[in-house]
């Protein structure tokens, strides 16, 4: 079952401008990651936040995490046509030699030139 | 390293026939996944392995899918008898257990055809 659900499903947006990708999860976490998929390929990982983190970036990406509310987001600013992809949340819980890797639905980003 | 390189890229099989697809993981990474990707319902894990022992195979569909992993360096997944609904691109991905907050690192799929 997934764990992740992405907000918006689809976004469009001019060049330049900025995205922003929304995540919720249900359960108990020990990081977040997120990670970009261009059609056809395999993900790629882009940047991951642990549960004790509240904000991290990573050139022009921006990752927030709020545990309370068991939600994430994903900024991506001064957007270009290269971003244009899927982006997937996927939320990690571990235990013991458990490794719980579980997939948000994604959100398909369409950066337009 | 070369990646998760994962055999073959594409597969067009009838009905019954059985498929093997098969995942070389990064050297050194002791966790291996298996996840199937649709449009209706995204992408879904089957199995991982750590250390090539299967951890958590609650994701299998069903008795038709197996997985393997005899050495650290080799998985397969096989589908047997093949049916229409198991179409979807299937990926593999391993990462390393030596820190906790790692990443993982995806193959480039096999997208399976079932008709």
């Amino acid at each position: 079952s997934q764990q992740g659900e992405e907000d918006p499903q689809a976004l469009s947006i001019q060049e330049g401008e900025n995205a922003t990708m929304n995540c919720s999860y249900k359960t108990s976490i020990n990081n977040l990651q997120w990670y970009r998929q261009n059609s056809g390929r395999g993900l790629v990982h882009l940047i991951l936040i642990r549960s004790n983190e509240r904000e991290k970036h990573s050139g022009r990406l921006r990752v927030t995490l709020d545990t309370s509310k068991k939600s994430s987001s994903l900024l991506i600013t001064a957007s270009r046509a290269a971003d244009t992809a899927s982006y997937f949340c996927a939320t990690a819980y571990f235990s013991g030699s458990a490794r719980q890797l579980t997939f948000g639905s994604g959100t398909q980003l369409t950066v337009l030139p | 390293d070369a990646g998760v390189i994962q055999s073959p890229r594409h597969e067009v099989t009838e009905m019954g026939q059985e498929v093997t697809l098969r995942c070389k993981p990064i050297s050194g990474h002791d966790y291996l996944f298996w996840y199937r990707q649709t449009m209706m319902r995204g992408l879904e894990l089957l199995i991982y392995f750590n250390n090539n022992v299967p951890i958590d195979d609650s994701g299998m569909p069903e008795d038709r899918f197996s997985a393997k992993m005899p050495n650290a360096s080799f998985s397969t997944l096989k589908i047997q008898p093949s049916e229409p609904r198991d179409s979807a691109v299937y990926f593999c991905a391993s990462s390393s257990g030596q820190a906790v907050n790692t990443e993982a690192f995806f193959g480039q799929g096999t997208r399976l055809t079932v008709v």
